[in-house]
């Protein structure tokens, strides 16, 4: 069974950068293709980015792009996201998600991470 | 991009009937729509994918249908445990965007 999980929860200042890991095991990190989601407190999902294996290249939302870079560790099957030039508007919960290879939707999710953006 | 529209926002039903979320694209996505149940301080959870497959494990009282742009998830009889929040995804185009979320709660 696939598991994806998680680094746990980081306040930031404004400014700052964040680095949030997800770990999968179950499953070769290289037959999946990772997204990330994030939530903000008391609103809807909103899709960062994800990889393209057609393309073999990773999409980012416009609203992130320049912003944000996802990557991958083969090595140790961890997946990363990193934001930059943080905000209080990036206060959110993190998700990781997998498309299993042969398949378009996304199966399996980390359990979140809260990243607290706050001067 | 995709604009996914949900309707309603809030749905109040009591539990053993019958409830059905709509979600519609701003233009065609084929059959390629998942929807998410979430409730507080969980993950979201992959209930129906190619808008009309369940999942492993989803039970059979949950079902999709569409194609296209209109979509539609019928929970034939609410149990406690489906009061949640529920969410439709297309994956068609990029970027792959979600709607804004149906709420189901309790009447």
């Amino acid at each position: 069974q696939v598991q994806l999980v998680q680094s746990g929860a980081a306040v930031k200042k404004p400014g700052a950068s964040v680095k949030v890991s997800c770990k999968v095991s179950g499953y070769p990190l290289i037959e999946l293709s990772i997204h990330w989601v994030r939530q903000a407190p008391g609103k809807g999902l909103e899709w960062m980015g994800g990889f393209d294996p057609e393309n073999s290249e990773t999409i980012y939302a416009q609203r992130f792009r320049g912003r944000v870079t996802m990557s991958e560790d083969t090595t140790t099957d961890t997946a990363y996201m990193e934001l930059r030039s943080l905000r209080s508007a990036d206060t959110a919960v993190y998700y990781c998600a997998a498309v299993r290879e042969g398949y378009l939707q996304l199966d399996y999710w980390g359990q979140g991470t809260l990243v607290t953006v706050s001067s | 991009e995709i604009v996914m529209t949900q309707s309603p926002a809030t749905l109040s039903v009591s539990p053993g009937e019958r409830a059905t979320l709509s979600c519609r694209a701003s233009q065609s996505v084929s059959s390629n729509l998942a929807w998410f149940q979430q409730k507080p301080g969980q993950a979201p959870r992959l209930l129906i994918y190619g808008a009309s497959t369940r999942a492993t494990g989803i039970p059979a009282r949950f079902s999709g249908s569409g194609s296209g742009t209109e979509f539609t998830l019928t929970i034939s009889s609410l149990q406690s445990e489906d009061f949640a929040t529920y969410y439709c995804q297309q994956y068609h185009h990029w970027p792959k965007t979600f709607g804004q979320g149906t709420k189901v709660e309790i009447k």
